[in-house]
């Protein structure tokens, strides 16, 4: 088995500031994502990653960027926090195609 | 896009009776493949079934779902609902064409009362 580390737990930002959040895993996957989750709205897809170097946007990359810095790990960056984004957002990882996804925790980010 | 629409928010039933969320989806493809992901309290989503056949019924932990790419739909079912069936359930769609981006539904909410 594997497991999917994601940090900081607890993401508390300012207005405006910009926030990183971190994804490991050591599934040796080749696909990572960044979902987001929002209550009443389900997990929305922000980025993607097929391989290592490579990124697809998802449905909601506008005020994110990511980072595949290698293939264990996939960053998430807020480019300026917003105080209505607050919510859980996800890292999962793949073998690809159409196979099971794995989720870390997920990091709570709270907006002051 | 590949869309997916579910049962709308919450679902409670008594502890026996059957379970049925709902789940149909949207896409230009022909070959989806339909999951259903469940997330217990404090806990991350993990998968419970998928399907790509047709209608085929997938099975596990006392679930069932077939998909009916006639109809575009992918309903849960289970015959007894049990209290630790409560939990919140996501649909969601994969396909090829779409680089397998995996597309999931806004969750329904089962909460299952003795």
């Amino acid at each position: 088995g594997g497991i999917i580390t994601q940090t900081p737990k607890f993401l508390i930002g300012q207005e405006g500031q910009k926030l990183t959040l971190k994804c490991q895993q050591n599934f040796n996957h080749d696909t990572m994502y960044w979902y987001r989750q929002d209550s009443g709205k389900g997990l929305r897809l922000i980025y993607y990653s097929i391989t290592e170097n490579d990124l697809q946007k998802g449905d909601l990359s506008e005020g994110y960027d990511a980072s595949r810095e290698k293939k264990s790990s996939f960053s998430l960056t807020v480019t300026s926090a917003q105080k209505n984004e607050m919510a859980v957002f996800l890292c999962a990882s793949s073998t690809g195609g159409n196979t099971e996804v794995f989720f870390g925790k997920g990091t709570r980010l709270t907006v002051v | 896009g590949d869309s997916v629409t579910q049962t709308e928010g919450l679902v409670t039933l008594t502890e026996g009776l059957p379970v049925m969320l709902n789940c149909t989806y949207q896409t230009i493809y022909s070959n989806p493949f339909l999951f259903w992901y469940v997330q217990h309290l404090n806990e991350s989503p993990r998968l419970l079934l998928k399907s790509f056949t047709d209608n085929k019924r997938t099975e596990h932990q006392g679930f069932h779902a077939t998909l009916h790419k006639s109809s575009s739909s992918f309903h849960l079912q289970k015959s007894s609902a049990q209290l630790s069936d409560s939990a919140l359930y996501y649909c969601a769609l994969s396909d090829r064409h779409m680089g397998y981006k995996l597309t999931f539904g806004t969750g329904t909410s089962l909460l299952v009362d003795p």
